[in-house]
């Protein structure tokens, strides 16, 4: 079965510049989740959301980064403008529901030059 | 906001030894769960927990949520080199939905 499918895998890119970081959930399943992962604080959430709808967005570090769920089967994270502090490995998971474990990606390796 | 507690933060130890971790939190979790990482991957589930007391195995790993529901451990019995990686513990606070709180992980070498 696939699992949960990102692209592109590593991203290098001038600040300034616009990213968009795509993600497909494993199918059937209702809730999807993006994370950035740094080694200084780990793994946060970024926002979520459930049967498209985004639930929970605080952890969204500003208003350069956003996100969309067009479909069930599709979402990205887009950051304009790009900045070097922006610089990590974003993770998107999804879940059968927001309650049950979650299944992660391998993840979009972003450098912001 | 709430943070989990995981430790050791790192271990090194001869192919063939036990391991053991565990996470604490200050707040009552709904579910404990145990993740792998390895280079350039995503985190991989390893175990899920849904009962206070409840004792799951898998393989060589067995994890348990503590009876104050406040805890979990996670136990590897006779590693081997592939074990090496980091192992993140993760929870849903009771009464919340999609927020998933990690720990900080634990990093795992193992000497063949």
């Amino acid at each position: 079965d696939a699992g949960v499918i990102q692209s592109p895998r590593h991203e290098v890119t001038e600040m300034g510049q616009e990213v968009t970081l795509r993600c497909k959930p494993i199918s059937g399943h209702n809730s999807l989740f993006w994370y950035r992962q740094t080694m200084m604080r780990g793994l946060e959430l970024l926002i979520y959301f459930n049967n498209n709808v985004p639930i929970d967005d605080s952890g969204m570090p500003e208003d350069r980064f956003s996100a969309k769920m067009p479909n069930a089967s599709f979402s990205t994270l887009k950051i304009q403008p790009s900045e070097p502090r922006d610089s990590a490995v974003y993770f998107c998971a999804s879940s059968l529901s927001t309650a049950s474990p979650q299944h992660f990606g391998d993840g979009t390796r972003l450098s912001i030059l | 906001g709430q943070q989990l507690n995981q430790s050791p933060q790192s271990m090194f130890i001869q192919e063939g030894e036990d391991v053991s971790m565990n996470c604490t939190s200050s707040s009552i979790f709904n579910t404990w769960l145990w993740y792998k990482q390895e280079p350039g991957e995503g985190p991989v589930l390893l175990i899920a927990l849904y009962k206070a007391g409840e004792l799951t195995s898998n393989g060589r790993l067995t994890a348990q949520f503590g009876i104050t529901r406040k805890d979990s451990f996670l136990n590897i019995s006779a590693s081997i080199p592939s074990d090496v990686g980091i192992y993140f513990c993760a929870g849903h606070e009771g009464g919340s939905q999609g927020n998933l709180i990690f720990g900080k992980g634990t990093k795992l070498s193992v000497k063949p």
